[in-house]
């Protein structure tokens, strides 16, 4: 079955650059029929979506993040990437990663998440 | 912005039936912006129920639905159970090519 790992540091200083990394198995990145994304949970907060990106490297993301957010695809590693510059307190959260079946527009399979504080 | 709203909480008693709603700012909900529903318990990741308005996801008991029940999309938990006792968001997908999420709703099964 699909399944979605995050990965990366857990701490990240104010000012600087967050980045994650999903590991996908069970299913080829290149499929058709997903986009990847990316979701942050602030603590004891709702859910908020950051980016989405298909294999071939076409994108979209949320207009409140956009110029900070850069997410990217790896097929040789079946991994896709999140990077969050400037990053403030605000940006403390769970991030998760997930598939999104594209024509169906919701968010399928969810890795574990991966909790990044920003603190210095 | 546009804005989701959920009931911030919600209770029901074990073996009763509730319905969660999730409202739009802008406007009345359709199908057209395909809503799902998510389940979270606390220290995990959000689970998926229900896609599409109404689509259960593998392995959602039967007793959870979706719909659109007036201007809103609606969750019903029909015979809940106290493992039902968690937090529910919506979310929509807006034709920009974003998706929206509710502010959640805590279901307390008692």
């Amino acid at each position: 079955q699909v399944e979605l790992q995050e990965s990366g540091p857990g701490l990240v200083k104010p000012s600087e650059t967050l980045s994650l990394t999903c590991s996908v198995s069970g299913v080829s990145i290149s499929s058709s029929i997903y986009y990847w994304g990316w979701i942050r949970q602030s603590p004891g907060k709702g859910l908020e979506w950051i980016a989405i990106i298909y294999y071939s490297g076409n994108t979209y993301h949320n207009p409140s993040l956009r110029s900070r957010v850069t997410i990217s695809v790896d097929t040789s590693k079946n991994q896709f990437s999140l990077r969050l510059t400037s990053v403030t307190a605000a940006d403390t959260a769970v991030y998760y990663c997930a598939t999104i079946p594209w024509y169906y527009y919701y968010m399928g399979v969810w890795g574990k998440g991966a909790t990044v504080t920003v603190s210095s | 912005q546009t804005v989701v709203t959920q009931e911030p909480s919600v209770s029901v008693s074990p073996g009763g039936t509730v319905t969660l709603t999730c409202g739009l700012s802008s406007g009345s909900v359709s199908t057209n912006y395909y809503p799902s529903w998510y389940q979270q318990n606390p220290g995990q990741a959000p689970r998926t129920l229900i896609s599409t308005t109404n689509t259960r996801s593998s392995g959602v008991p039967d007793r959870f639905s979706g719909s659109i029940l007036g201007n809103k999309a609606a969750l019903t938990i029909t015979g809940a159970q106290a493992d039902d006792e968690s937090v529910y968001y919506c979310a929509f997908f807006m034709p920009s090519i974003s998706w929206v999420f509710g502010g959640g709703t805590k279901l307390t099964v008692l």
